[in-house]
């Protein structure tokens, strides 16, 4: 029974198509995130929902769109995707008031731009 | 701007010697994660570190926090081979309002690589 499910695992397409990616919690967190990690294991925050609202929005091309239809779901659209978008894309869930639960991620989205 | 530095950032060790991975951060925090990640998997927690003294310790692993210091330690005593993987620390800062701000700032990460 995961925990933080995301779809799919490995997503290889052209430059220029448009994708999502799905994720979702079954842990009753409050807010989720989406990570990159890029060539270098160096990762960085995307993007964080609370409660369905945009909390935190780092400088990512606006090219990324996350979507939360509900608390338990982070999606992350990408528009003409690009060769420097291949990475690996992390979903994460936490309950932001208490700390000692952490982050738990997603088994994360390796995707490529050929 | 919050910076969080690793080091080393490759480290090889043979099996049986202990050795330490160092986490400083650059701005107040007292919520340090710790996570594993093995080659093309997911980030496993390996401690959450809320407060000043904070020590934990699991198997051959364990983790302290000085907040004074803004510095995290993860000692790993009598290594095996199966702990080979990248560690990653991840600073949590405090929200405006107190709480977190719900954004982890993660470390570079150290490659540790166990020899027989």
């Amino acid at each position: 029974d995961t925990a933080v499910s995301q779809t799919p695992k490995y997503l290889v397409t052209q430059m220029g198509n448009d994708k999502s990616i799905k994720c979702e919690q079954n842990l009753g967190h409050d807010t989720m995130y989406w990570y990159k990690q890029d060539s270098k294991k160096f990762l960085k925050i995307m993007f964080s929902y609370n409660n369905k609202e945009l909390i935190i929005n780092e400088t990512v091309p606006n090219r990324f769109s996350p979507k939360s239809p509900d608390k338990a779901h982070l999606n992350l659209h990408i528009n003409s995707l690009e060769l420097g978008d291949s990475a690996v894309y992390f979903c994460a869930s936490s309950q932001v008031y208490t700390p000692h639960w952490g982050y738990t991620f997603g088994s994360g989205t390796r995707l490529t731009v050929v | 701007e919050l910076k969080v530095e690793q080091n080393p950032l490759f480290l090889s060790m043979q099996e049986g010697k202990n050795y330490t991975i160092y986490c400083n951060y650059s701005t107040t925090s007292d919520r340090l994660y710790w996570y594993r990640q093995d080659p093309g998997k997911s980030l496993e927690s390996l401690f959450v570190l809320l407060s000043n003294g904070a020590v934990k310790q699991e198997g051959r692993l364990m983790a302290s926090l000085d907040t004074k210091a803004r510095l995290s330690t993860l000692h790993i005593t009598a290594a095996v081979h199966d702990l080979s993987a990248t560690y990653f620390c991840a600073v949590d800062p405090p929200g405006r309002y107190g709480g977190s701000q719900g954004n982890l700032i993660f470390g570079k990460g150290t490659k540790l690589s166990v020899k027989p």
